[in-house]
């Protein structure tokens, strides 16, 4: 059964640092999203992607994120220069199309100190 | 507003005993989704069930069962007789139009004893 991938699973970084996570979505899937999870809280939405752009976005997706497909395959959620905020879960999702479940990613755990 | 609650925080029960998540949505739209995640442990999301709004069946697969009521805007899960390996905490989640992205609630961590 194809799966979306998540790497890397776990990301320590530097407050400041800029880090990209990485996903590879299902193959014939053409909606792409990010969502964050802060440690025991509820999955909040960042971005979706469709068409090799953003479709809608979050207030918490500022200037420092940013999201590309850069060979059409991967899907990357790049922050600038992290906070301590920032740490969380990170989840990738996607879908087929308009009537489809979203499927997840296993996420990658940011951790800023 | 379009939204989803999911007011019980924790629920702990002993093994073979059922129990009932609830969730109660928000929504302007006439034609919605609604579904249901589980995370266990490891922290990866499941998909459960996705269910129309056209679609007012109860849907059972194995344990687990849905009741879905337009007519009280809940969309309720129910595990029959519980086992441990179904401690996780379960999100219900509803795709906003016209993007699709999900708000979710704020989730109901279930634990079973043995």
């Amino acid at each position: 059964e194809p799966e979306v991938t998540q790497t890397p699973s776990h990301q320590v970084t530097q407050m400041g640092q800029e880090v990209i996570l990485r996903c590879v979505p299902i193959s014939n899937h053409l909606y792409f999203y990010w969502y964050r999870q802060i440690l025991g809280q509820k999955v909040e939405f960042l971005v979706s992607f469709y068409n090799n752009e953003i479709s809608e976005k979050s207030e918490i997706f500022d200037d420092q994120f940013s999201v590309e497909r850069p060979d059409g395959s991967n899907f990357t959620l790049k922050i600038r220069s992290t906070k301590l905020e920032d740490s969380a879960m990170y989840f990738c999702a996607n879908r087929q199309s308009s009537y489809n479940e979203q499927f997840f990613g296993p996420g990658t755990r940011l951790t800023v100190l | 507003a379009q939204k989803v609650t999911q007011a019980q925080t924790e629920i702990s029960v002993v093994e073979k005993e059922d129990v009932t998540l609830d969730c109660v949505y928000e929504t302007r739209d006439t034609t919605y989704y609604l579904f249901w995640y589980k995370q266990p442990p490891s922290g990866e999301l499941v998909f459960l069930i996705r269910r129309n709004s056209f679609d007012e069946q109860n849907e059972i697969s194995g344990r687990y069962s849905w009741n879905f009521q337009k007519s009280t805007s809940s969309f309720n899960f129910t595990i029959t007789a519980s086992q441990v390996v179904d401690s996780a905490v379960y999100f219900c989640a509803l795709p906003l139009l016209d993007d699709y992205k999900l708000s979710f609630g704020a989730g109901t961590t279930v634990t079973v004893r043995a």
